[in-house]
């Protein structure tokens, strides 16, 4: 699976858009691009994922570029509960979830 | 839908004694993981089970770990003898299926090994 690059820490105001960036400049055509987070003490959830083209849920949206080297996960609206690791991960369908080091996001009122 | 359940949330224990984890995942998921995350890096697959078969387990130092899933539902983690370096947090994760990335992960169960 390729190589993603993420800062390892992030500041933001409350009520303001976190914008998460992730960098994944080897990806291949069949490679997902996962988000997901980690609060202190909790296991790790999903947010969102996509392949090519930008998603949006009820927690965030994906933008991913036309080259597809890249990617950013955006909280709308980050609340002092949006402080959490953020993980980027791509994957094949077929591949099995590895994690980095993730970035460190803080919501500060 | 009720979420991965795992238990017990702390465990303390002396090295070279041995622990066990439990996890009970979602129902209907036939897919297990079970991950170990030390302090400051991200969770590290240790294994993989497809209903009570085991996928991969190419990362789990089988000399002192073992897991099982008996029945394709519950399963266990066991370390026996425990080192300092085991000293992480041991999350397990459910799936639905085999293929893609959307896991649903318990809370996970924190050892620390003196």
């Amino acid at each position: 699976d390729a190589k993603t690059t993420q800062p390892p820490s992030m500041d933001c105001a409350e009520g303001r858009a976190a914008n998460l960036p992730c960098n994944h400049s080897t990806i291949s055509g069949n490679e997902y691009v996962y988000w997901y987070r980690q609060i202190h003490s909790q296991g790790p959830q999903y947010i969102i994922h996509g392949l090519k083209n930008n998603e949006t849920n009820e927690m965030a949206s994906l933008i991913i570029t036309e080259d597809r080297k890249s990617s950013t996960l955006i909280l709308p609206h980050a609340t002092l509960r949006d402080t959490a690791v953020y993980y980027c991960i791509a994957l094949t369908g077929y591949s099995t979830l590895t994690f980095g080091k993730g970035t460190m996001l803080l919501v500060s009122p | 839908e009720a979420g991965v359940a795992q238990s017990p949330r702390y465990k303390i224990i002396e090295k070279r004694q041995s622990v066990a984890f439990w996890c009970n995942p979602i129902s209907g998921h036939a897919t297990l993981y079970w991950y170990q995350q030390i302090l400051g890096q991200g969770p590290k697959l240790l294994i993989q089970f497809q209903n009570n078969g085991v996928v991969d387990d190419s990362q789990l130092p089988k000399d002192r770990f073992s897991a099982e899933r008996l029945k394709g539902v519950d399963s266990t983690l066991k370390i026996q003898p425990a080192k300092l370096e085991d000293s992480a947090v041991y999350l397990c994760a459910s799936s639905p299926r085999t293929d893609g990335g959307k896991l649903f992960f318990g809370s996970g169960t924190q050892l620390s090994v003196l």
